[in-house]
Parts: C-alpha cells; structure tokens; sequence
C-alpha cells in the first residue's frame, strides 16, 4: 500500500498560468511535509516546506496543508518553461531518525 | 562548493562485484542518508545515520553495508552485485534528525549492473 500518492502526470500547463499538484498521504500522525522539484538527470531540491495546517506562500510557489484530510497541495503561479520537472512530495510520519516517505512525482510541462 | 557530493557520478559494473559509492558533506549537518530512487522514480530510504549512529535501517538486503567515519562522510558499499541493484543512489544530509529538518541531495551516482 502505497504511503504518498501523487498522479503521476503529466500535467500540462501553458506558460503563465498556474500549475495545481496534489498529494495524499495515509499516516495520520504526519508531521511535516515538503515539495522537492526533480529536473531529469538531476537530484531533487526543495522547494517548499510545510508543518501546519493552511497556506504557505513563497514566491511563485504556494504550499497547502489539510491534516484532517490528509491533503497537502502545491501552487505554482505564472508557470514558466523552466518550471517543467517532475515534483515530489515527501511526508516525515514522525518516526525516529528524519524518515522521508516519497510520492511518485507528478511531471509537469509547461508550454511556451 | 557542492555541499553534497558524492562520487562516483556514473558506476558501470558485472553481476557479482562488489562496490563503493562515497558521500561528503560540508553543511556541517548532523544526519545524513542513502535513498535509492528506481526506475519508476520513487525514492526509498534506505539508511540514515545521525553523529555516526546508524539510526534507521529498512528493509535493505545485507549486501549493502553503510559506513560513516565521522559525520561528514557516509560510505555505502555494496557485495555481489545483481541486476537489480541498478538504480540511480542519493546521498543526503540534513541539520539534524528532527522532523522538520529538510534534506539536501547530492547528485545521485547511477548504478548499472550488467
């Protein structure tokens, strides 16, 4: 069973408008939860971190919590070509030790 | 100036050897990890190591032995290599162990066994 549930995509966006990206996750005792953006060939790297329930705003990019739902969300504003990768979504259970749990990525495009 | 490196980029080798992948990190983090992402794109945990201890260890066949000299080094070495061992290995540090400490890849070395 599956811990961290994205679609994988792609999803297709023309250039300028916003990107939506969800994420579900099964362990209700969550702490924390972060979106890494993947470019192909390379690592991931954060782009938005989120610890309690509600909006996080950082740039272009918009974080959405929802513990009760078990929902978090990411926002990507005016999207560029440059935006185009895969993002992840990664969920902390709490457990000792810093333990990421990775959703699938879900790519995303963006078209000139 | 890369605060995760890890060496080497690009590991090519036959069934049945036995391999080193080496991890440093000048962040002066406390915690550091080996993920292992596949073909389908999902990473896994597979060890994470805080001050030198080893702190989680999944479900990972004992092939694989991690090592950390001191707590800017993680070292994984892998014995008698199989077809299944190819996938693309991050290492990754973070302050510290805490929950809402975020990780820091470095670039991942990909490993193909032939």
């Amino acid at each position: 069973q599956k811990e961290v549930e994205q679609n994988s995509g792609p999803l297709s966006v023309p250039e300028g408008a916003i990107a939506s990206l969800n994420c579900t996750y099964s362990d209700r005792v969550s702490q924390s939860f972060f979106w890494y953006r993947q470019y192909s060939g390379k690592s991931p790297e954060l782009i938005m971190s989120i610890y309690s329930n509600g909006d996080k705003e950082d740039g272009r990019f918009t974080a959405q919590l929802n513990k009760a739902s078990q929902y978090v969300s990411l926002l990507i504003r005016d999207s560029q070509p440059s935006d185009s990768a895969t993002y992840l979504c990664a969920v902390n259970g709490g457990a000792a030790g810093n333990k990421l749990t990775f959703g699938g990525g879900t790519r995303v495009l963006v078209k000139p | 100036d890369t605060a995760v490196s890890q060496t080497p980029k690009y590991l090519v080798t036959q069934m049945g050897n036995d391999k080193s992948i080496k991890c440093e990190q000048n962040l002066g983090h406390d915690t550091m990890y080996w993920y292992k992402q596949d073909s389908k794109k999902f990473l896994k945990i597979m060890f994470s190591y805080n001050n030198k201890e080893l702190i989680i260890n999944e479900t990972v066949p004992n092939r694989f032995s991690p090592k950390s000299p001191d707590k800017a080094h993680l070292n994984l070495h892998i014995n008698s290599l199989e077809l299944g061992d190819s996938a693309v290995y991050f290492c990754a540090s973070s302050q510290d162990q805490g929950a809402n400490s975020p990780l820091h890849f470095g670039n991942g070395t990909r490993l193909t066994v032939t």
